[in-house]
C-alpha cells in the first residue's frame, strides 16, 4: 500500500495566483480530511468528506478556499487567489470510518505551500 | 469532543521508558483516547487508541485510569527517533473528526 499520496511536495507561488493541492487517499478508505498546519495555529481541520460528499467545511477559512472529491481516489484543495498568510503545510488524511469506532487516520507527507 | 491537557515538553534518556501523560477529565462514556505523533516535517502518525482497557501494540502501551479521566502513553525503550510531538486526542464513537491540540514535545537525549 502506497499510503496517502499528496502532490506537489512543495509549492512556491506569487500572491494572487491560483494554487491546487492534490490528494490520493488509501484505496478502500471512505473518508478524507484536509488539515493545515502553521506554527501559530497548529493543526487545523479544514474540511472532511465521507463517501466523496463534503460533510463539514466549517474549518475552511474563507471563500478563497474550495475542496472537491470527484471520486473515491482523488481530492483537490484549491486556493484562489492565494495570499501570503496561506503559507503553511497542508496535510491530507484518509480513514475507513464506520460503526464500531476505533478508526485512525493515515496522513500523507504534506504539501508545503509558500506564497510570496 | 472532550478537551485534553498535555505538558508542553518532556525529556527522556535514550533506552529509558518515556511516560507521556494526558488529562481528559470531561471524557464521556463512548469516547476513545487516541495517540498520534508527528516527527519533524512529517504527517502525524497513528500510535495507539483505547476505550477503557489498557492497550499494547508494537509501538507503545496505553494505560487508561479506571475513571477514564487521564491516560499515559508509554514508549518502553525510547530511541532518538522517538523525538517528536505527541498528541493525545479524545474522539467519539462514530464521530469522524480529530482535533489536534498542542501536544507534548518529547526530546529523547543520548
Amino acid at each position: 500500500d502506497a499510503g496517502v499520496i499528496q502532490s506537489p511536495r512543495h509549492e512556491v507561488t506569487e500572491m494572487g495566483q491560483e494554487v491546487t493541492l492534490r490528494c490520493k487517499p488509501i484505496s478502500g478508505h471512505n473518508s478524507l480530511f484536509w488539515y493545515r498546519q502553521t506554527m501559530m495555529r497548529g493543526l487545523e481541520l479544514l474540511i472532511y468528506f465521507n463517501n466523496n460528499v463534503p460533510i463539514d467545511d466549517s474549518g475552511m477559512p474563507e471563500d478563497r478556499f474550495s475542496a472537491k472529491m470527484p471520486n473515491a481516489s482523488f481530492s483537490t484543495l484549491k486556493i484562489q487567489p492565494s495570499e501570503p498568510r496561506d503559507s503553511a503545510v497542508y496535510f491530507c488524511a484518509s480513514s475507513l470510518v464506520g460503526t464500531g469506532g476505533g478508526y485512525g487516520y493515515t496522513f500523507g507527507s504534506g504539501t508545503r505551500l509558500t506564497v510570496v | 469532543d472532550a478537551k485534553t491537557t498535555q505538558p508542553t515538553s518532556m525529556d527522556c534518556a535514550e533506552g529509558r521508558a518515556a511516560n507521556l501523560p494526558c488529562n481528559h477529565s470531561t471524557i464521556s462514556g463512548n469516547e476513545y483516547v487516541y495517540w498520534y505523533r508527528q516527527i519533524h516535517s512529517q504527517g502525524p502518525q497513528y500510535i495507539i487508541h483505547g476505550l477503557k482497557n489498557n492497550e499494547t501494540n508494537e509501538m507503545a502501551s496505553l494505560i487508561i485510569t479506571e475513571d477514564r479521566k487521564s491516560s499515559t502513553l508509554i514508549l518502553p525503550h525510547a530511541t532518538l527517533r522517538d523525538t517528536a510531538v505527541y498528541y493525545c486526542i479524545v474522539r467519539g464513537y462514530n464521530f469522524n473528526k480529530f482535533y489536534f491540540g498542542s501536544g507534548t514535545k518529547l526530546n529523547v537525549k543520548p
